[in-house]
């Protein structure tokens, strides 16, 4: 079975470009998890989805952060402008109900220069 | 509240040890209880779960012990081998789907 599949797997762009990560989730896994991944604040939880619509938000830490779920099988995770301090690593995740495990993709390292 | 403070930061266990890791919290409302391996360059993967109704789970030489009055959980690695070196996760959710992650551990194991 295909896990969980997200790219790029590493992005180096310059302050103020646009960045899009993109993700897969698992088959038949109606849940989707955006984390950032940081030394100084470890696994975040940014934003989650249940059948591609946003249920919790909290997380996303400024309006230069969108994403989105166009349907079962993609998401997106937009900064513009982005700035250095976004640098981190962007982890999807996908899970098929209530306290079910969640199943991480192997992230997006993001440099911000 | 919503915090879950994981110990220590970082162990050193020599091969055929045993690696204990420790989490606590103050949230009474959580109810589950997974424990995620990450690799350096992977994501994180789960190892192991518990939830509160149990005091202990074993899978192979993975075990979680629950101390649901305590609000501790631990993770012990029996027979430690230095292909379990990586970097060790606790979390707890309250079945609203969020997991509250704590800081991690990064585990050495010496051959």
């Amino acid at each position: 079975d295909a896990g969980v599949i997200q790219s790029p797997r590493h992005e180096v762009t310059e302050m103020g470009q646009e960045v899009t990560l993109r993700c897969k989730p698992i088959s038949g896994h109606d849940y989707l998890f955006w984390y950032r991944q940081t030394m100084m604040r470890g696994l975040e939880l940014l934003i989650y989805f249940n059948n591609n619509v946003p249920i919790d938000d909290s997380g996303m830490p400024e309006d230069r952060f969108s994403a989105k779920m166009p349907n079962a099988s993609f998401s997106t995770l937009k900064i513009q402008p982005s700035e250095p301090r976004d640098s981190a690593v962007y982890f999807c995740a996908s899970s098929w109900g209530a306290n079910q495990p969640q199943h991480f993709g192997d992230g997006t390292r993001l440099s911000i220069l | 509240q919503q915090q879950v403070k994981q110990s220590p930061q970082s162990l050193i266990v020599q091969k055929g040890g045993i690696s204990i890791i420790n989490c606590a919290y103050e949230n009474t409302a959580f109810d589950y209880f997974p424990w995620y391996q990450q690799f350096p360059g992977k994501g994180p993967a789960l190892l192991i779960a518990i939830r509160p109704d149990v005091s202990e789970k074993k899978e192979g030489r993975f075990t979680i012990s629950f101390n649901k009055s305590a609000k501790q959980f631990s993770l012990h690695i029996m027979d430690s081998q230095p292909g379990d070196s990586a970097t060790y996760f606790c979390a707890a959710s309250t079945g609203t789907y969020k997991y509250i992650f704590g800081t991690g551990t990064r585990l050495k194991v010496l051959a």
